[in-house]
Order: structure tokens, then C-alpha cells, then sequence
């Protein structure tokens, strides 16, 4: 079945860097475009980035541009946000999601969604 | 950028209720919109794609109507499992999407 694992979360201080990874297995992982989607504590979900079925486009959130990079491996089926520059209202749980387009082609609905991670930027 | 606003914030409902909750768009989406619930300490689960497609696997009391700039998520008649967090997220930009602020709904 299709399944999106996250990993890396944790405690950082702020002004630090954090990487995420999110592993994808139960599809072909190089057809579809992916997402990053967080919430904070008790708020509701925040779109973060996508990154194109092939790495060709990227894009992002005016909350994280010019912090955040997404990316993608193929040949491991893992998708990854490397987050640098922590700010404290970036705490929050962040998801990773398939995008739903099928075959190469953008959808622009999540589904489905991993369990998420938990990032708490603090001192 | 695109604001999506739903309506209401909160809402207090019975098993067995007919329910409905919109969402409004800053601008014309055409049906660009997708619905998801979402149930404490869980990840979201999409529910209607496209306005009005139904996911594969949700029930059919479960259905999205609209066009344009306005929305509704209808329940035809609620059960106890449907308690939880609705958002409705547009899809129009293919530079990402914004979610609505999150309907949620509660046991009367």
C-alpha cells in the first residue's frame, strides 16, 4: 500500500538548520510531485513547498523562501526539506504528501498524507 | 495571493444531521478546491478533490459542490466517526495551495 514515513524532526534552537526526510514506498515514486505541509500547535495547516514529479520546478511559501529547500531522490524514494534559519513559528508538525495528480501531471490535492514530524524551535 | 475563508469556525451537530460548511475564495478558482478532515492527533485525509469528486474509499454521505469563488462541503446524515476538522484548500496556483482556517465540527 502507499505509505509516506517522515523522520528528523526534533528540537533546535533557533537560527539553526534541520533536514527532513520522508520515505516513500507502495509507488512509483519518480510520477508524482510532492508536498510539504506543516501545522503548528492547536492551528490549522499551512502548505509549506512542492517540488515537481522530476526536481524541474520548485516552489514555496513566502513564510519559508529563501530558508527552506525542498528536494527529492529518486533512486531512494525519499523526499527531503532542508530547513535552515529556524525561527520559533516554524514549530510544528510537518507533513509530507503526494501530490494528486497522476502520470506526471500536477493535481494540487494532498493525498495521501504521512503520520508528520514534529519540529520545536527553541531555545 | 489566494485567501480561502470558511464558515463557520465551529459547529455543534447530532448524529444523524444533514451538514454543510463553505468555504469562499479571494478569487475565482474555477473548481479548483479540495476538502479534507482531519481527527485529533492524526493527518489529514482527503475527502473531495475537484469541487465535487469523491476519494476513492470515502462515503457517499460525504459530497462538494461549487464553482468560482464559493463552496460547500455537504454530510448527508452524520455519524460519530465524522466528528472532527474540516479545511478546504484551493488548488488553482500550481505554486502550491492555501488551506482555509478549519471548520470544526462537534457533538450537540
Amino acid at each position: 500500500q502507499v505509505q509516506l514515513v517522515e523522520s528528523g524532526g526534533g528540537v533546535v534552537q533557533p537560527g539553526r538548520s534541520l533536514r527532513l526526510s520522508c520515505a516513500a514506498s507502495g509507488f512509483t515514486f519518480s510520477s508524482y510531485g510532492m508536498h510539504w505541509v506543516r501545522q503548528a500547535p492547536g492551528k490549522g495547516l499551512e502548505w509549506v513547498a512542492v517540488i515537481w514529479y522530476d526536481g524541474s520546478n520548485k516552489y514555496y511559501a513566502d513564510s519559508v523562501k529563501g530558508r527552506f529547500t525542498i528536494s527529492r531522490d529518486n533512486s531512494k524514494n525519499t523526499l527531503y526539506l532542508q530547513m535552515n534559519s529556524l525561527r520559533a513559528e516554524d514549530t510544528a508538525v510537518y507533513y509530507c504528501a503526494r501530490d494528486g495528480g497522476e502520470d506526471w501531471n500536477y493535481g494540487g490535492w494532498f493525498d495521501p498524507w504521512g503520520q508528520g514530524t514534529l519540529v520545536t524551535v527553541s531555545s | 495571493d489566494i485567501q480561502m475563508t470558511q464558515s463557520p469556525s465551529s459547529l455543534s451537530a447530532s448524529v444523524g444531521d444533514r451538514v454543510t460548511i463553505t468555504c469562499r475564495a479571494s478569487q475565482s478558482i474555477s473548481s479548483y478546491l479540495n476538502w479534507y478532515q482531519q481527527k485529533p492527533g492524526k493527518a489529514p485525509k482527503l475527502l473531495i478533490y475537484a469541487a465535487s469528486s469523491l476519494q476513492s474509499g470515502v462515503p457517499s454521505r460525504f459530497s462538494g459542490s461549487g464553482s468560482g469563488t464559493d463552496f460547500t462541503l455537504t454530510i448527508s446524515s452524520l455519524q460519530p466517526e465524522d466528528f472532527a476538522t474540516y479545511y478546504c484548500q484551493q488548488s488553482y496556483s500550481t505554486r502550491g495551495g492555501t488551506f482555509g482556517q478549519g471548520t470544526k465540527l462537534e457533538i450537540k
